[in-house]
C-alpha cells in the first residue's frame, strides 16, 4: 500500500463548478499537508499548506484536513479554465523535510 | 518564479552515458531536494541535502548520486543511463516545511 493515495483522474468539470480533490494516507505520523499545482510538466507550485485538522481558506481554494480519517481535500470554488492543471497532495512528518507526494489528479475545466 | 534555478532545461543523451543536473536553491534556503517524475508516475523523492550534508534518501538508484556544495548549489549525477531514466528531474528548496520547485530538467535517454 502506498503511503499516499490520490485518484489520478482525469476530472473534467464545467467552468464555475465546485471541484473536490482528495487524498488519503496511511501514516498517522504525517503532520504537515500541502497541495501543489503543476501546469504542463512545469515545476509544481505550492497552493496551500496546513498543519492541523480543520479548514484553511485562501481565495477560491479551501484545504481540509481530517487526521482521524487520514483524509485531506482541496476544494476549488468557481473553477476557471486557468485552473486546468495537475494537483498534487504532499505531506510530511514532524521534524523531517521529506515530502511524500500523491501521484496527482489531472483537472480540466472547460468553458 | 520560485527562485529555484535548474540547468539545463533539456538534455538528450545516449544510453550508458553520464550527465550532471544542476540546482541553485532560493537565496537563504539550506535544504535541497531532488525528485524524479516519470510519465506514468508521480513525484518520486530521490535525496535531500541540508547545508552540505545528506539528510535523507528515497528511491535513488546506486547509479545516481548527488552532492551539495558550500555555496549551497546542488548537483545530481546520473551515470550508466538507461532508457527508463528518461524523466523530468526537479529540485526544490524549502524553508519551514514549504518546498519551492524549480522548472525541472527534462532528460531524454535515447
Amino acid at each position: 500500500q502506498k503511503e499516499v493515495e490520490q485518484d489520478p483522474g482525469p476530472l473534467s468539470v464545467p467552468e464555475g463548478a465546485i471541484v473536490s480533490l482528495n487524498c488519503t494516507y496511511s501514516n498517522s505520523a504525517f503532520q504537515y499537508f500541502m497541495w501543489y499545482r503543476q501546469y504542463s510538466r512545469k515545476g509544481p507550485e505550492l497552493l496551500m499548506y496546513t498543519y492541523s485538522s480543520g479548514n484553511k481558506e485562501d481565495g477560491r481554494f479551501t484545504a481540509q484536513v481530517d487526521k482521524s480519517s487520514k483524509y485531506i481535500s482541496l476544494f476549488i470554488r468557481d473553477s476557471q479554465p486557468s485552473d486546468s492543471a495537475t494537483y498534487l497532495c504532499a505531506m510530511s512528518q514532524y521534524n523531517t523535510d521529506k515530502l511524500i507526494f500523491g501521484t496527482g489528479t489531472r483537472l480540466q475545466v472547460f468553458p | 518564479d520560485s527562485g529555484v534555478t535548474q540547468t539545463p532545461k533539456h538534455l538528450i543523451t545516449a544510453t550508458g552515458q553520464r550527465v550532471t543536473l544542476r540546482c541553485s536553491p532560493r537565496s537563504g534556503d539550506l535544504s535541497v531536494y531532488w525528485y524524479q517524475q516519470s510519465l506514468d508516475q508521480g513525484l518520486q523523492f530521490l535525496i535531500h541535502y541540508y547545508n552540505g550534508e545528506e539528510r535523507a534518501k528515497g528511491n535513488i538508484l546506486e547509479r545516481f548520486s548527488a552532492q551539495q556544495f558550500p555555496d549551497l548549489h546542488s548537483e545530481l549525477n546520473l551515470s550508466s543511463l538507461e532508457l527508463g531514466d528518461s524523466a523530468l528531474y526537479f529540485c526544490a528548496s524549502s524553508v519551514a516545511g514549504e518546498a519551492f520547485f524549480g522548472q525541472g530538467t527534462r532528460l531524454t535517454v535515447v
